[in-house]
């Protein structure tokens, strides 16, 4: 079975500054991890991948995340943070075996920017 | 390219009435998938068609949920004697026929959100 387990319900910066939102997954085999973005209302919208090429996967708006295998993580990063950045971030992980489509989200992470 | 969409975006019904959400993929996505959102939650997966065939379901998806997707395009989820508990975000995603690379991306839509009372 996999989970995924986001640190911190609530994360709280100031505009410039560095964006890290925690993810650690558990899967028996390879993974697939996303990041996902949700604004009030709105579905998900797909940040980034990383589905077994480069470990380091740059996404859109800025963002970023590193797979790393021995601590079976995937923390998303921004080296600074924009208003329009608040908004709710799911991490999620699927099986990467062929025919296994469910993803499992983990419980979110709220964003907030101070001006 | 519009997007997935879902109708109705919101649904208020009786405890113990049916309802029947309705999803579109973008055009030639030939896998579909339904979840569902509580509050504070992230989404949890229901179930998934690759064309019209149901390939994985959720034991979230009881015997009174049941999801159809007829001619591989759209596709209907329907709710029969609502409870309380069933209110929450339904969240359609499709996604295309997979290259390397490009593996298990999923597209939401914008959900349709169910309130029973």
């Amino acid at each position: 079975a996999q989970s995924v387990t986001q640190l911190g319900s609530h994360v709280s910066v100031s505009e410039g500054a560095l964006v890290l939102l925690r993810c650690n997954y558990s899967s028996s085999v390879p993974p697939y991890l996303f990041w996902y973005v949700q604004y009030p209302n709105q579905g998900l919208q797909l940040l980034l991948k990383y589905t077994s090429a480069a470990t380091l996967v740059k996404g859109i708006n800025g963002f970023e995340a590193e797979f790393k295998k021995s601590e079976t993580s995937f923390h998303l990063t921004k080296p600074s943070a924009h208003m329009r950045d608040a908004a709710e971030y799911f991490c999620a992980v699927s099986d990467g075996r062929m025919g296994r489509r469910a993803l499992t989200f983990g419980s979110g992470t709220r964003l907030q920017v101070q001006p | 390219d519009t997007g997935v969409s879902q109708n109705p975006r919101h649904k208020i019904t009786k405890r113990g009435q049916n309802v029947t959400f309705r999803c579109d993929p973008i055009s030639e996505h030939n896998r579909l998938y339904w979840y569902r959102q509580t509050l504070g939650q992230g989404p949890e997966f229901l179930t998934y068609f690759q064309n019209e065939a149901q390939l994985e379901k959720s034991r979230l998806l009881s015997d009174r949920f049941s999801a159809e997707r007829p001619k591989g395009s759209f596709s209907t989820l329907e709710i029969q004697r609502t409870e309380q508990g069933d209110s929450a975000m339904y969240l359609c995603a499709s996604s295309p026929k997979e290259v390397v690379g490009m593996e298990n991306i999923q597209y939401f839509g914008a959900g349709t959100r169910l309130s029973v009372l």
